[in-house]
């Protein structure tokens, strides 16, 4: 089966830094991505893994644990514009369907 | 590069008509189309994938009498909700993958459409 968890919501403060976290069980691997979605509006990419280790994308990283199934995203010096939901989503076996996590919340406070 | 275009980005319609929401891709083309739905805090649910040129693969629980999907050309797929009730109300997203994307190619997506039905 598939399954993707990540924490519904999560509260950081302006400047902060926050990291989310995504955990994923699927049927296979061929990737990982991170998304970020404003509410009413489609998602926009943010960063890709395949391999284990840390991608780094200005004030955004991401982690991979391939043996562990797991992810996070990392904010720094977090912004207003930071609040969004974001998504994790696992590309299967195949490398035709992606598989969506719940997505977490963020709201970033002055 | 990689522009999908949606429309409309937002419809009311009243229930039992049908509603046609239409996903093209500008720039590039498309060979697998994905469509998703989205209720209110909840996240991307995909509906049905489509290959351009054959039927396409509806995921468990999705009517494919009621969501007609067709991805006739390279550029287009359309998904029709027909015979609307107010729990077809969502947030409908598209999203596209071309002949050049490999597999660490983010999926392009559409702006997505609104649907209300009254």
């Amino acid at each position: 089966g598939q399954n993707i968890d990540q924490p519904t919501e999560m509260t950081a403060t302006e400047g902060a830094i926050v990291q989310i976290n995504c955990t994923y069980q699927t049927s296979g691997f061929n990737g990982l991505f991170w998304y970020q979605q404003h509410a009413g509006e489609a998602p926009t990419f943010l960063s890709y893994n395949v391999l284990d280790g840390l991608e780094e994308k200005g004030r955004f990283s991401s982690f991979l644990s391939r043996s562990k199934g797991y992810s996070y995203l990392l904010l720094k010096e977090l912004q207003m514009k930071d609040s969004a939901s974001y998504l994790c989503a696992v590309l299967d076996n195949y490398g035709q369907n992606f598989v969506f996590g719940p997505g977490t919340r963020l709201s970033v406070l002055p | 590069g990689a522009v999908v275009s949606q429309h409309p980005s937002r419809v009311i319609c009243k229930s039992g008509t049908s509603v046609k929401i239409e996903c093209r891709s500008l720039d590039f083309q498309a060979t697998t189309m994905f469509w998703y739905r989205q209720f209110p805090k909840q996240s991307l649910m995909l509906m049905a994938t489509s290959n351009e040129g054959s039927k396409a693969t509806y995921e468990q629980g999705v009517e494919k009498d009621k969501f007609l999907i067709n991805h006739a050309s390279l550029t287009l797929s359309t998904l029709t909700v027909t015979s609307a009730h107010p729990e077809d109300s969502s947030f409908y997203i598209c999203s596209a993958r071309g002949s050049r994307d490999r597999g660490n190619s983010p999926l392009h997506f559409g702006n997505g459409t609104r649907l209300t039905v009254t």
